[in-house]
């Protein structure tokens, strides 16, 4: 079955402007977690959302959001965007297994880059 | 501070030689995940585990959650060129559920060379 897909792979923005990450979960997968992966802090926890809903937040400013609609697909969007933005970002289904754990399938990720 | 420390953070090494990956925290964990990472690539699962103590294999890698479920090893066995790429630990804290966010170790760099 197909995979996570994200969009778009990769993006330059400006200072200031904002931009919209789009991913497709697994079929079937209703739930859909995002994460900030930079070389000085690692993969860091944005948000998840299971059936709309966001579930969980990481401790990002309110400048980053998110959304999942009933088809489960997502977005996350980043306004006033900063130098500091600048990473590569993940978006992660989870389909329920017999013990629950919670594995994450992952996306190739969106390379933000801002100038 | 990290929650789950991830050590070495660099490791590179000649093909067939054994090497050990270590991931510790002060936290207990639920569960916890082995990932591998490649450039330009999201994480993949490896491998899950649930019980303390115990131990899974996946061909030359072989996993371990310490007894107290606070920490991992990943050993790999005669690596391969084709073993190089970020190694993620990651432990989920709290009960079941969808809902359950993990907490991503720093990774360990790997590289063999031929």
């Amino acid at each position: 079955k197909a995979g996570v897909t994200q969009t778009p792979r990769y993006l330059i923005k400006t200072r200031g402007q904002q931009v919209t990450l789009s991913c497709s979960p697994i079929s079937g997968h209703r739930s859909v977690s995002w994460y900030q992966q930079t070389p000085g802090q690692g993969l860091q926890f944005l948000f998840e959302y299971f059936s709309e809903t966001q579930r969980n937040k990481g401790n990002f400013p309110g400048r980053f959001s998110g959304r999942q609609f009933s088809n489960s697909r997502s977005e996350m969007n980043v306004s006033t965007l900063e130098l500091g933005d600048s990473a590569l970002y993940l978006c992660a289904s989870t389909g329920r297994t017999l013990a629950n754990t919670g594995e994450l399938f992952f996306g190739e990720g969106s390379r933000l880059t801002v100038l | 501070t990290q929650l789950l420390e991830q050590s070495p953070q660099f490791l590179s090494i000649q093909e067939g030689e054994n090497l050990t990956v270590y991931c510790n925290s002060s936290s207990v964990f639920s569960s916890l995940q082995w990932y591998r990472q490649e450039p330009g690539e999201g994480p993949v699962l490896l491998v899950t585990v649930v019980t303390g103590g115990e131990v899974k294999k996946l061909k030359r890698l072989t996993f371990q959650f310490g007894d107290a479920r606070k920490d991992s090893s990943l050993h790999i066995t005669a690596a391969q060129p084709g073993d190089t790429g970020l190694y993620l630990c990651a432990g989920a804290l709290g009960s079941s559920g969808s809902a359950r966010q993990l907490t991503f170790g720093s990774g360990t760099q790997l590289t063999v060379l031929p």
